[in-house]
C-alpha cells in the first residue's frame, strides 16, 4: 500500500522568512496530494491540494510542488507568519483508495516573531 | 449545519471497558471515515463508509472495533475490552461523492484507557 514520508520533523524559522516541508510516496498510481494544517487542539484542515496532472498551484503564500516522476512534493510558505505556527501534514490517495488519504508523521512549524 | 461533529470530545475509560464515538457528518456528505490519532503523528485511516455501506477497513481494526452507518448518516465507532494502547484521538472525517477532494474534519473525540 501507500507510504508518505514527510521532512523535517521539526521547523523553526524567523518571521518573513520561508519554510519547506518535503514528502515522498510509494505508490506510482498515486493521483491526489493535499496538505493540512492542524493547530494544537484543533481539527486537521486543508491548506492547499494538488493533483497528478499539474507541476505547480500557489494560493497567496502557500505553494505546493509536485514531481511525479521522484515522488516527492513539497510545501512552500513564504512571508511567514506566527500564526502559520502549527503541524502540517502531506497526505497521499490513488484512484482506488475511494478518497482515503494516507498521512504523512507532521511538521511542526515554529515561526519566531 | 456548520461542520462534522462529534461526540463525546473526551472520554476516560477503564481498561477492559466498552466506548462508543459518535460522528454526525456535513448533511449533503456521503462519504465518512474514521482516523485515528496519536501524539505526534499523522492520522490513520480505520475506515470507510459509502452512505451506509462499510467499503473498506484497515488492518490497524482490531476484532474489539466495529463501526456502523446504519442510515447512511451518523455513524458510531465502538471499542470493546479497551486497552491503554487504544489511547488516541478518534478523528471523524466526510466529503462528498464524486473525485477525491477535501476531507472535512471534526474535532476529535480523545479517548483515554487508564
Amino acid at each position: 500500500g501507500e507510504n508518505v514520508e514527510q521532512h523535517p520533523s521539526t521547523l523553526s524559522v524567523q518571521e518573513g522568512d520561508s519554510a519547506v516541508i518535503k514528502c515522498t510516496y510509494s505508490d506510482s498510481a498515486s493521483n491526489y496530494f493535499p496538505w493540512y494544517k492542524q493547530e494544537l487542539g484543533k481539527r486537521p484542515q486543508l491548506i492547499i491540494d494538488i493533483r497528478s496532472n499539474v507541476g505547480e498551484k500557489k494560493d497567496q503564500r502557500i505553494a505546493v510542488t509536485l514531481n511525479k516522476t521522484a515522488k516527492h512534493f513539497s510545501l512552500h510558505i513564504t512571508e511567514t507568519q506566527p500564526e502559520d505556527s502549527a503541524v502540517y501534514f502531506c497526505a497521499a490517495s490513488s484512484p482506488g483508495s475511494q478518497g482515503n488519504l494516507i498521512f504523512g508523521k507532521g511538521t511542526k512549524l515554529s515561526v519566531k516573531p | 449545519d456548520t461542520g462534522v461533529s462529534q461526540d463525546p470530545r473526551h472520554k476516560i475509560t477503564k481498561r477492559g471497558q466498552n466506548v462508543t464515538f459518535r460522528c454526525d457528518p456535513i448533511s449533503e456528505h456521503n462519504r465518512l471515515y474514521w482516523y485515528r490519532q496519536t501524539l505526534g503523528q499523522g492520522p490513520e485511516f480505520l475506515t470507510y463508509f459509502q452512505n451506509e455501506a462499510q467499503l473498506e477497513k484497515s488492518r490497524l481494526l482490531s476484532d474489539r472495533f466495529s463501526a456502523e452507518r446504519p442510515k447512511g448518516s451518523f455513524s458510531t465507532l465502538e471499542i470493546q475490552r479497551t486497552e491503554q494502547g487504544d489511547s488516541a484521538m478518534y478523528l471523524c472525517a466526510s466529503s462528498p461523492a464524486g473525485a477525491t477532494g477535501e476531507l472535512f474534519f471534526g474535532e476529535g473525540s480523545r479517548l483515554t484507557v487508564l
